[in-house]
């Protein structure tokens, strides 16, 4: 009965590969985002998504591309990946657009790109 | 913009000590602040939170009061425990709430 489910925990690729990581919540909350957390633990937003409407965008490269098919998902697709972005990809939700509500993360994909 | 320093770590402490995390801010307008706290292997969890001057946020044991004039939400504990140990982050409300700016995090360990 997890809140927030991210998938696949640990994903491993190497440079230039195209890979996806799957994000799901199942508490019926309106907004969704996703988080860059990098080796020094700093913490970044990178999108938020509001009933499958993109809200923040946040100077994001572009072969970074979410996709929210429902309000229960938001999906990452990263096309032609850079050792840059190796980090750890977190995935959260709340009950309304805004920080106002508290954020329910997920545990997070850590990707490594050789 | 908007940020967040928090005092860098790691912090280590004996098992019932005092602790004492800082967190200041720049922000314009009224933010509100946040606490979470991220146990090993696990995503960020809402600690506990402020919404305006003066509040004192609290949760599990740990404290936090919002200070206006010092620009200021520091994280106490009066006693802590091993179960304790993790990241904890400050955090404010950003752009007219649409989103969190997180501190670079703290590491605390408690040893028994």
């Amino acid at each position: 009965d997890t809140a927030v489910s991210q998938t696949p925990k640990y994903l491993v690729t190497q440079m230039g590969n195209d890979k996806s990581i799957k994000c799901e919540q199942n508490l019926g909350h309106d907004t969704m985002y996703w988080y860059k957390q990098d080796s020094k633990k700093f913490l970044k937003i990178m999108f938020s998504y509001n009933n499958k409407e993109l809200i923040i965008n946040e100077t994001v490269p572009n072969r970074f591309s979410p996709k929210s098919p429902d309000k229960a998902h938001l999906n990452l697709h990263i096309n032609s990946l850079e050792l840059g972005d190796s980090a750890v990809y977190f995935c959260a939700s709340s009950p309304e657009q805004g920080a106002r509500s508290p954020l329910h993360f997920g545990n997070g994909t850590r990707l490594t790109v050789t | 913009g908007n940020s967040v320093t928090q005092m860098e770590g790691p912090v280590t402490l004996s098992e019932e000590a005092f602790l004492t995390i800082n967190c200041t801010y720049t922000a314009t307008g009224y933010p509100s602040l946040f606490w979470y706290v991220q146990y090993p292997g696990e995503g960020l969890q809402l600690l506990l939170k402020a919404t305006k001057a003066d509040d004192k946020g609290s949760n599990k044991g740990f404290e936090a009061t919002y200070r206006k004039e010092t620009t200021s939400f520091h994280l106490e504990k009066g006693s802590v425990q091993v179960s304790d140990s993790a990241v904890y982050f400050c955090a404010l409300s950003d752009r007219g709430f649409q989103k969190l700016v997180f501190g670079t995090g703290t590491r605390l360990l408690v040893s028994p």
